[in-house]
């Protein structure tokens, strides 16, 4: 069956470093991925998306790479700031689907 | 944020009560959606409109009633509720529901059921 799942539920990086968050998901049809970015009090924001016929996409500080061989993605994220605090959600869907499958999500805190 | 408003906020209903969440999107979109958040389980659909057309239920008890009036507003109505069904609700929106196209999130309304 479909599954989107994070590999760590939290990441804590220094201001300036670069963060990397992680997705794996598990189905092989799928062929649209997207990351949202979710604030405290705030619903989900969209940060990046990329297809299955693309390896990278960047984006204003943010890339996201694919690896279809072995079903992960990953979102980049340059210089973190203390703004990128949030909860992060990988999103994917199956070719023969419209719906998104949604991950748990992984919280990124900034320590100064 | 204020393409995609819903009210109530917060909500705190009993058991027996009967509520509706509201949502408007000021975006011009033809699919509308309701999400459920639950504390460590990811985002779960709940149904989709399309052009005023439900074209989702996502197996959703029938104590929850979707109501789409037109393509900018969307309801949920609530009934004898669960405490289980504590969440925050979220509404989104899209241009339409081809699952490409990047979808608007509101800013939830947390519910919680005692």
């Amino acid at each position: 069956g479909e599954s989107v799942g994070l590999h760590l539920p939290t990441l804590s990086v220094q201001e300036g470093d670069n963060s990397i968050i992680n997705c794996a998901y598990s189905n092989s049809a799928s062929d649209y991925f997207i990351w949202y970015k979710q604030e405290s009090g705030k619903g989900p924001q969209f940060i990046i998306d990329i297809r299955s016929n693309m390896d990278k996409r960047q984006g204003q500080r943010v890339t996201v790479l694919l690896n279809k061989t072995v079903k992960h993605l990953s979102l980049q994220i340059a210089a973190t700031q203390p703004g990128d605090s949030a909860v992060y959600f990988c999103a994917e869907k199956d070719r023969g689907a419209q719906k998104l499958v949604f991950g748990q999500g992984t919280r990124l805190t900034i320590n100064p | 944020e204020t393409g995609v408003t819903q009210t109530p906020r917060h909500l705190v209903m009993g058991m027996t009560n009967k509520k509706s969440l509201k949502c408007e999107q000021h975006l011009g979109h033809n699919a509308m959606y309701w999400y459920k958040q639950s504390a460590k389980k990811p985002l779960e659909l709940m149904f989709v409109y399309n052009f005023k057309e439900q074209t989702e239920n996502n197996s959703v008890p029938s104590r929850f009633s979707p109501e789409c009036p037109n393509s900018s507003h969307l309801f949920l109505h609530l009934h004898t509720l669960q405490p289980e069904d504590s969440a925050l609700y979220l509404c989104a929106s899209s241009p339409r529901t081809s699952g490409e196209e990047t979808q608007y999130f509101g800013p939830g309304t947390r519910l919680l059921v005692l």
